[in-house]
């Protein structure tokens, strides 16, 4: 069965280090979602692209998180500096078309920032 | 910004009762709706969708209703059962996904 691969599963990094997490959708799947999710909270947006580029980067913090999915296909999500309110679980989803259509998650990177 | 909330943080039930989870949502526009279903330290994961223009979508032993009116969606699960006990949470889809904060499920023996 297809699935959202996510890497690493959990991270662990200094505050001001540098830090990133690589998502491969589903094949075939157009558009992909980063999420932040705190933990007792829901899954907040990050980042939505559709192929290449970015549809919705408006609660991003451009100061220190960046993303990018240069051939349409896989992506990573990097965090420079760390801080430690960056301590979430950061999902990745996918789904095959811009709107009406089932998204799905991978399993998410547990980032602990010491 | 607008986003998805919920009626209650949590709710208990005992195994065989039906469940019934509430959402409200804020954007009249959005057009698609989702149910997840996260179990701890996964990924959310799909449980029933409903498009705009339906007011009613059954699953298997789950419902999910839409009231456009008052902008509400409710997951009903029927005889729910320990392996139920999960957060759930409701998307909303417009030009993007957007989520509530979720509601915890507990299903007692």
């Amino acid at each position: 069965e297809a699935e959202v691969a996510q890497s690493p599963r959990y991270k662990i990094t200094e505050k001001s280090q540098a830090v990133a997490f690589w998502c491969d959708p589903i094949s075939g799947h157009a558009t992909l979602y980063w999420y932040r999710q705190i933990l007792g909270q829901g899954p907040e947006l990050l980042v939505q692209f559709q192929d290449e580029s970015v549809v919705d980067d408006s609660q991003l913090p451009k100061d220190r998180f960046s993303a990018e999915r240069l051939k349409g296909v896989d992506s990573t999500l990097k965090i420079q500096p760390a801080e430690l309110g960056d301590s979430a679980m950061y999902l990745c989803a996918s789904s095959p078309a811009f709107k009406n259509t089932e998204a799905f998650f991978g399993q998410g990177t547990r980032l602990t920032v010491v | 910004g607008e986003n998805v909330g919920l009626h209650l943080p949590t709710l208990s039930v005992q195994e065989g009762d039906n469940s019934i989870i509430n959402c409200a949502y804020s954007n009249s526009a959005s057009d698609y709706f989702i149910w997840y279903k996260q179990e701890s330290g996964k990924g959310p994961q799909f449980i029933i969708d409903i498009r705009s223009n339906m007011d009613k979508r059954q699953g298997q032993r789950v419902t999910v209703l839409l009231n456009k009116t008052v902008k509400h969606l409710s997951l009903q699960i029927a005889a729910t059962q320990p392996g139920d006990s999960a957060v759930y949470f409701c998307a909303e889809i417009y030009n993007d996904m957007r989520f509530g904060a979720g509601t915890r499920l507990t299903v007692k023996p």
